[in-house]
């Protein structure tokens, strides 16, 4: 079975701490992606990733980073927490390295549920 | 930029009841995408569709793709207390990128 683990189901941070999720996929997927999920707005898309150390900005990437040191895993980073940032935050796969997305399979992780106090 | 728009975002129904889901946009899309979203877990591909008019059946649900590949309708016969749940309608934009619908909310009363 294909799988993406988020390391992290439920965090709670306090505003201004770094925060790291974490996330690895078993399939040796080129693209990995990063989203977040509040009611109401869908899936919003923070940070993709074609390759190692190769990244790309979303549609909402203010406040985040991420990092792409290994194919499979994709960390995104919180630099200083803010309470706009509680929500539900999704890790992704797909195959395919070109940056054209092919309608291929998306993978998802379970989410990680993050609360910024 | 594209967008896509779900109608509606919540539907409250009994059991034995027909549904239909839409995702409309006023751009042109390649393919779309139906991904199933169930509390706790991140959303599971449903179908994709490619040609327009195209129209796919898995079980109970139908999928259709619109002529002109702006929209899609998701529709469920006879619901069962176990499709509730998250629908997510997605597309893919340029550079690789997917962007999703808002979502449709199910619930479907036993």
């Amino acid at each position: 079975d294909v799988k993406v683990t988020q390391s992290s189901r439920y965090l709670v941070k306090r505003t201004g701490e770094k925060v790291f999720l974490e996330c690895v996929q078993d399939m040796d997927h080129e693209n990995m992606f990063w989203y977040r999920q509040d009611p109401g707005l869908g899936l919003r898309l923070i940070y993709f990733s074609y390759d190692v150390k190769m990244k790309e900005k979303g549609d909402i990437p203010e406040g985040y980073s991420v990092s792409r040191e290994k194919k499979e895993r994709f960390s995104l980073i919180l630099e200083s927490a803010s309470t706009n940032q509680t929500s539900m935050y999704l890790c992704a796969s797909t195959p395919g390295g070109t940056g054209a997305f092919s309608g291929n399979t998306i993978y998802f992780g379970e989410g990680s549920w993050l609360t910024v106090v | 930029t594209q967008l896509l728009e779900q109608s509606p975002q919540f539907l409250s129904i009994q059991e034995g009841e027909n549904l239909t889901v839409y995702c409309n946009s006023s751009s042109v899309f390649s393919s779309l995408q139906w991904y199933r979203q169930e509390p706790g877990e991140g959303p599971v591909l449903l179908v994709t569709v490619v040609t327009g008019g195209e129209v796919k059946k898995l079980k109970r649900l139908t999928f259709q793709f619109g002529d002109a590949r702006k929209d899609s309708s998701l529709h469920i016969t006879a619901a069962q207390p176990g499709d509730t749940g998250l629908y997510l309608c997605a597309g893919p934009t340029g550079g690789g990128k997917l962007i999703f619908g808002q979502g449709t909310e199910l619930s479907v009363k036993p």
